[in-house]
């Protein structure tokens, strides 16, 4: 079945540092979603990317999907405390792509 | 709107009983879908409903698991006999209507979670 891959694992960095997750799939996407879960909380919704080599940016979030629309991309531009938690990409699974496949996350702890 | 809510938000039980969690999803959305979240396995899909139809249960570990939706507004989970290794933070979220594979698919809305602990 279809498994998607994230690097790093963790991450740790200093606040104001730039910080960039990867997530990789085994076949061809649709579409990838990214989420955000807090240490806590539940995953969160950040967005959605649907075209080959798509870029989108969210303040100091840019999301990329790559050419083959096999990888895809989060890239924080000076990290933040608040931005601390982690951070998992999906994709469409199962028969007809109704389900969403998650890859393992990256977490991500900011440092002050 | 109130999003997805989940009840309990903790339960401790013992082994060998019986633990019903609850879930009431966002008015109007037709997919309704039972996440396991662990350290060791991350988030696992155990099943979901599409207008209250069990689609895919694939991901339900073990018979001792069970999976209702009785109406549009409410689902349970069920794990009779309750183990240590079903130990987890279970999540249900729902979203709208799901295009065919190709197509894109509605984001997912969470619910907080019941943090299960069997001992």
């Amino acid at each position: 079945g279809q498994q998607v891959m994230q690097i790093p694992q963790y991450q740790h960095v200093q606040e104001g540092e730039d910080f960039t997750t990867y997530c990789n799939s085994s076949t061809t996407l649709s579409n990838i979603q990214w989420y955000k879960q807090r240490p806590g909380g539940h995953p969160v919704f950040l967005i959605q990317l649907v075209k080959s080599g798509e870029v989108k940016k969210q303040k100091r979030l840019t999301f990329q999907f790559g050419e083959a629309k096999k990888n895809s991309s989060l890239h924080i531009t000076a990290t933040q405390t608040t931005d601390v938690g982690t951070y998992f990409c999906a994709g469409p699974g199962g028969s007809y792509g109704q389900n969403f496949v998650f890859g393992p996350g990256t977490r991500l702890s900011v440092l002050p | 709107d109130a999003g997805v809510i989940q009840s309990p938000r903790h339960e401790v039980t013992e082994m060998g009983q019986e633990v019903t969690l609850r879930c009431k999803p966002i008015s109007g959305h037709d997919y309704l879908f039972w996440y396991r979240q662990t350290m060791m396995r991350g988030l696992e899909l155990l099943i979901y409903f599409n207008n209250n139809v069990p689609i895919d249960d694939s991901g339900m570990p073990e018979d001792r698991f069970s999976a209702k939706m009785p109406n549009a507004s409410f689902s349970t989970l069920k794990i009779q006999p309750s183990e240590p290794r079903d130990s987890a933070v279970y999540f249900c979220a729902s979203s709208l209507a799901l295009s065919r594979l190709g197509g894109p698919n509605e984001k997912l809305f969470f619910g907080s979670g019941t943090q299960l602990s069997v001992l």
